[in-house]
């Protein structure tokens, strides 16, 4: 059964405007961690930002902050004043709990910065 | 800043040859992910290790693809002999030793293997 859903498989969006990637997750479990990635041309996956499912407050870092509605399951990540640089694929992850924290990754979303 | 390793960024070869990657995770990580990642898809996790310590091979197709990580430090994913299907990226990851869901995995560049 599919864990975590990303139903953009391409964005676009203007420099310096916002965008939304969304993320849908399903789990059962009451203590899990939602994680955002970004991965360039290039491969690697960066790590941008953490929520814990017991988080009351919606993680922020930077450009990045992430808007958990745990009710709705979903974790969606904002990208404040894009930057050509942004453009990559973006990936959402959910942590097993009693699995030695072992991921569940979705689809990814493609996100193109148009100058 | 420390980082996870990987060693080849790139690798061809053609079918029924053998591969090997190898991955060096942040110092003083004591669990260690290799994945897969099918182009267009999201990585998929291939096994587990905690030290040196295999946690989870289930998604390994063992007939050809083997790991280790005998001093529980770096680590090594083999595959003999080779398929085109085997073609992906093999991404290394790294997280601390607690195990929770808090923790954080943090990913190597990746190895890119093309099999002709």
């Amino acid at each position: 059964a599919q864990k975590i859903t990303q139903t953009q498989p391409g964005m676009f969006v203007q420099e310096k405007e916002a965008v939304t990637l969304d993320c849908t997750y399903d789990t059962s479990d009451q203590s899990y961690g939602l994680f955002w990635y970004k991965q360039p041309s290039s491969g690697e996956m960066i790590f941008l930002i953490y929520q814990g499912s017991y988080d009351e407050q919606n993680a922020t870092e930077g450009r990045y902050s992430l808007n958990f509605q745990k009710a709705r399951k979903s974790a969606n990540l904002v990208i404040s004043a894009s930057q050509l640089g942004d453009s990559a694929m973006y990936f959402c992850a959910m942590s097993r709990p009693n699995t030695g924290n072992q991921f569940y990754f979705g689809t990814g979303t493609s996100l193109t910065v148009i100058p | 800043e420390a980082e996870v390793a990987q060693s080849p960024r790139y690798k061809i070869t053609e079918k029924s040859q053998a591969v090997a990657f190898w991955c060096d995770p942040i110092s003083g990580h004591a669990t260690l992910y290799w994945y897969r990642q099918i182009l267009g898809q999201g990585p998929e996790l291939l096994v587990q290790f905690q030290d040196e310590s295999v946690v989870d091979d289930s998604q390994l197709p063992k007939d050809r693809f083997s790991a280790e990580r005998l001093k529980g430090v770096d680590s090594t994913l083999k595959i003999q002999p080779a398929e085109l299907g085997d073609s992906a990226m093999y991404l290394c990851a790294s997280s601390t030793r607690t195990g929770t869901h808090t923790d954080t995995q943090y990913f190597g560049p990746g190895t890119r293997l093309t099999v002709l």
